[in-house]
């Protein structure tokens, strides 16, 4: 079946302007997860989602950033007045269960952002 | 706060030899998840190899196998006849199990890039 993917792959924003970045997480997987990664680094927790439910939005690096996901299943990650410490790839992840278990997370190949 | 850590940012090794990565972690949890995660080029992230805590037995995947050392809070990956297509970047990531929120989420390391030459 399809895995996880996200659009656009590459975007490149001019500092200042608003970006839209979309997941479309394996159908039927409970969680979703976003992620930040900044170049030659791991993974940073950015926010989870439990169905509709956004339950934790504790690593969004400010009130720049807004994530969705209102039907529980595609999401999407808003940035507003980007900066170029907004520069990275951000990854979406989904899991068929509730996040804390052994269930792996499928992740999608990422959009890499970089602002000018 | 978990925190994970990955003291080689670089490794390298040659085709069908033996390599290990480190990872080490800190937690005052008593349940929780271990992965080690792999991150090709391409940059598509796959799971490699998983461990639970309150199993004494290390996982194994095929050419993969961990050394799970609870008391040392260390938990390295081992690829055995390494091949071409295991260059990647490679996370060891932790997870408690569910908290009283009712869920928890991943910690990342830094990750080791494995260069795997002919």
């Amino acid at each position: 079946g399809a895995g996880v993917s996200q659009s656009p792959r590459y975007k490149v924003a001019k500092r200042g302007q608003d970006v839209a970045l979309r997941c479309d997480p394996i159908s039927g997987h409970v969680s979703l997860f976003w992620y930040q990664q900044a170049l030659g680094q791991g993974p940073e927790f950015l926010t989870y989602f439990q169905n509709e439910a956004q339950l934790d939005k504790s690593g969004l690096p400010s009130d720049r950033f807004f994530a969705e996901r209102p039907e529980g299943s595609v999401s999407t990650l808003k940035i507003q007045r980007t900066q170029q410490e907004d520069s990275a790839v951000y990854l979406c992840a989904s899991s068929p269960r509730l996040a804390g278990s052994s269930y792996e997370q499928y992740f999608g190949p990422g959009t890499r952002l970089t602002v000018t | 706060a978990q925190t994970v850590t990955q003291s080689q940012p670089e490794m390298s090794v040659q085709e069908a030899e033996t390599v290990t990565l480190s990872c080490t972690y800190d937690t005052s949890e008593n349940n929780y998840y271990l992965f080690w995660y792999k991150q090709p080029p391409s940059r598509q992230m796959i799971l490699v190899i998983r461990q639970e805590a309150y199993k004494q037995q290390n996982a194994t995947e095929n050419r993969f196998s961990v050394n799970f050392q609870k008391a040392a809070k260390s938990f390295s990956l081992k690829i055995s006849d390494s091949q071409l297509g295991d260059t990647a970047m490679y996370f060891c990531a932790f997870t408690p199990g569910p908290l009283n929120s009712g869920y928890s989420t991943l910690t990342f390391g830094k990750g080791t890039m494995l260069l795997v030459s002919p």
